[in-house]
């Protein structure tokens, strides 16, 4: 049962232009959002989070989208740089568990040419 | 400031066999988690720590895995036997307090490989 879907394995993206990853979730009980970055060789980072009472949140480059009737969340980058090719995962919680247990997605290899 | 330091950074054994992982989580950290990451898949929380508790460990499959963290900071995280199946990354994280907003920050994860 996956609860998190991130239905695009990879992504291929010209420099200077816009990428978008996009993420579904099925538990409407998820109030919290969140993207995480990978390098290889690397955990992952923490990118951008939102939480459900907004359907946007902008941080520089980068700004996730909301859609909480549609349970679909993205993540805008743009202008997209080189430094920008790693895996994207998106993770959401159930903050009224009142810990942060985060449900990952499968993960968008993200790849900005030249 | 050091990061959350993981070892070994990788490790290939025979089925059957026990291993370990180590974690070293950011200092004053009070929470940390284990999670386990399948190729192409994202992680998968496997247990959370409160200081020295095991607050979840709901996904933590208990016939073979376990895990301490007997003064609240460093932690272990033992397999016994090994099976195939487990080949995967085992990824170690920290947080600052137990609070939804907190982010969690994490090690660069220890690659197993079962023969």
């Amino acid at each position: 049962d996956q609860q998190v879907k991130q239905n695009s394995p990879s992504l291929s993206v010209q420099e200077g232009r816009i990428s978008i990853l996009n993420c579904d979730y099925t538990n409407s009980m998820f109030d919290y959002f969140l993207w995480y970055k990978k390098y290889p060789a690397e955990g992952p980072t923490f990118l951008i989070s939102i939480s459900s009472i907004k359907d946007k949140n902008e941080d520089g480059r980068f700004t996730v989208f909301l859609n909480k009737s549609a349970k679909h969340l993205s993540l805008h980058i743009v202008p997209s740089q080189p430094g920008d090719s790693a895996v994207y995962f998106c993770a959401a919680s159930d903050t009224l568990q009142g810990a942060q247990k985060l449900v990952f997605g499968q993960g968008t290899r993200l790849t900005i040419n030249p | 400031e050091a990061g959350v330091v993981q070892s070994p950074r990788y490790k290939i054994i025979e089925k059957k066999q026990p291993v370990a992982f180590w974690c070293n989580p950011i200092s004053g950290h009070n929470t940390l988690y284990w999670y386990r990451q399948n190729l192409g898949q994202g992680p998968e929380l496997l247990i959370r720590y409160e200081n020295e508790e095991a607050v979840d460990d709901s996904q933590l499959p208990k016939d073979r895995f376990s895990a301490e963290r007997l003064k609240g900071v460093d932690s272990t995280l033992k397999i016994q036997p090994a099976e195939l199946g487990d080949s995967a990354v085992y990824l170690c994280a920290s947080s600052p307090i137990n609070s939804w907003q907190e982010t969690q920050y994490f090690g660069p994860g220890t690659r197993l490989l079962v023969l």
